[in-house]
């Protein structure tokens, strides 16, 4: 059971555009919601992350945006750039235990 | 540096045959998991310690044995490999009662 649903697959942007991925949940004691960047050869890094007690989320670049009704979350990457080509997976976590589910992640691919 | 660490990097390894990965972490945190990442990039969890004990046991064959020897450590053990394990295993670590994850570099693991 998929529990996280994560899309597009791919996405192609141009330098300077912006790129959006999104997430749906499903189970309603998911409380964290993370987005990690992972590049070739490495393991996924902590990017941003947000709980549902808020809308939005922004750090520099990246902005999540959380519809807590909807049980949607998506990541937008302002002014993307080629060094932000990368495999990007949403997560969500529940306050029962300490397991993280992924997304099936989104392989974004900046063009110069 | 303060990391997760995974060795081997690489691990090429004929069928049948057994084999090991180790994972250390010197970050302090309790909590400790194999993730699974198959050729399209999904990322499954298959284990979760804390404090050296089981607390997450997916449905993996049982083929597949991990073990913690101290809460910075936990090794994964696979025996009889199979072509289909082929794929990259991270390990990470966490405190159980935050929510952010720290993923060591990964292991590609290659049946043939």
């Amino acid at each position: 059971q998929q529990q996280v649903k994560q899309s597009p697959q791919s996405l192609i942007v141009q330098k300077g555009g912006i790129s959006i991925i999104n997430c749906a949940y499903e189970n309603t004691a998911f409380d964290y919601f993370p987005w990690y960047q992972q590049f070739p050869g490495k393991g996924p890094a902590l990017l941003i992350a947000i709980r549902p007690d808020v809308s939005e989320k922004k750090e520099g670049r990246f902005t999540i945006s959380f519809n807590k009704s909807a049980k949607q979350f998506s990541l937008h990457i302002m002014d993307s750039q080629p060094g932000d080509s990368a495999t990007y997976f949403c997560a969500a976590r529940g306050t029962s235990g300490s397991r993280l589910t992924f997304g099936e992640g989104t392989q974004l691919t900046v063009n110069p | 540096d303060t990391a997760v660490s995974q060795t081997p990097k690489y691990l090429v390894t004929q069928m049948g045959n057994d084999k090991s990965i180790k994972c250390e972490q010197n970050l302090g945190h309790d909590t400790m998991y194999w993730y699974k990442q198959d050729s399209k990039k999904f990322l499954k969890i298959m284990f979760s310690y804390n404090n050296k004990e089981l607390i997450i046991n997916e449905t993996v064959p049982n083929r597949f044995s991990p073990k913690s020897p101290d809460k910075a450590h936990l090794n994964l053990h696979i025996n009889s490999l199979e072509l289909g394990d082929s794929a990259v295993y991270f390990c990470a670590s966490s405190h159980r009662d935050s929510y952010g994850y720290t993923f060591g570099s990964g292991t590609r693991l290659t049946v043939v």
